[in-house]
């Protein structure tokens, strides 16, 4: 079965740093492409990233670039997210999420089950 | 402010059919597939329809998508309580290179 959980959510003071991991299991990680999504309290999904399955393509929304990094590191079956200058509105619930091409297009088909981080 | 619109709420009795909108644009739901996505309380979304109409394995047969030009829609048939929940829809932007949301809408069971 296809696992994937986050880790590394924590309380954090705004203008600090955070590093989130994504372990994966159950599907060969480095055949996918992977995005970080994540939930503010109450609120809906943002989409804040995706990298392709060998690392080399990556893509940002537009509103969080130059704050948010995402690598992976496939020898680990690992995923990653580092958030620098943290914001009160940082906080949220943060998802990894599998990314499965089909023919037609593309969809988040795995989520973690989410990793909270806080900012205050 | 999502990039695709829904209704906040929506809701219905046991056994009805409740009809969920998505409004986008030709560089998202135009372009490409929605996803639909289910989310009960603390738990993570749950794709429900993907590609069009195709439901993931065991999803019930009373959801179902439907698509007309940059509008999406999702029906729940014969509504049951554990359908009370939040339904996002989601597709691939092409101009923005990353995925839209909708806000989410709200289900309730009367």
């Amino acid at each position: 079965d296809v696992h994937l959980e986050e880790s590394g959510g924590t309380s954090k003071h705004p203008g600090e740093s955070l590093r989130l991991s994504c372990g994966a299991a159950g599907f060969t990680f480095s055949s996918y492409s992977m995005n970080w999504v994540r939930q503010a309290p109450g609120k809906g999904l943002e989409w804040i990233a995706y990298i392709n399955s060998n690392g080399e393509t990556t893509y940002y929304a537009e509103s969080l670039q130059g704050r948010f990094i995402i690598s992976r590191d496939n020898a680990k079956s690992s995923l990653y997210l580092r958030i620098n200058r943290l914001r009160a509105e940082d906080t949220a619930v943060y998802y990894c999420t599998r990314d499965l091409l089909l023919p037609t297009g593309r969809f988040c088909d795995y989520w973690g089950q989410g990793t909270l981080v806080t900012v205050s | 402010q999502s990039v695709l619109t829904q209704p906040p709420s929506a809701s219905g009795t046991l056994g009805q059919k409740v009809t969920i909108s998505c409004s986008g644009g030709g560089s998202n739901v135009g372009k490409n597939p929605v996803t639909w996505y289910q989310q009960h309380p603390g738990a993570a979304p749950r794709p429900l329809i993907y590609n069009f109409n195709e439901r993931p394995s065991g999803v019930p047969e009373r959801f179902s998508g439907s698509k007309s030009d940059t509008s999406a829609s999702l029906a729940i048939s014969d509504l049951q309580s554990e359908d009370g929940a939040h339904y996002f829809c989601a597709a691939w932007d092409d101009r923005l290179s990353g995925y839209v949301f909708g806000g989410g809408t709200q289900v309730t069971v009367l």
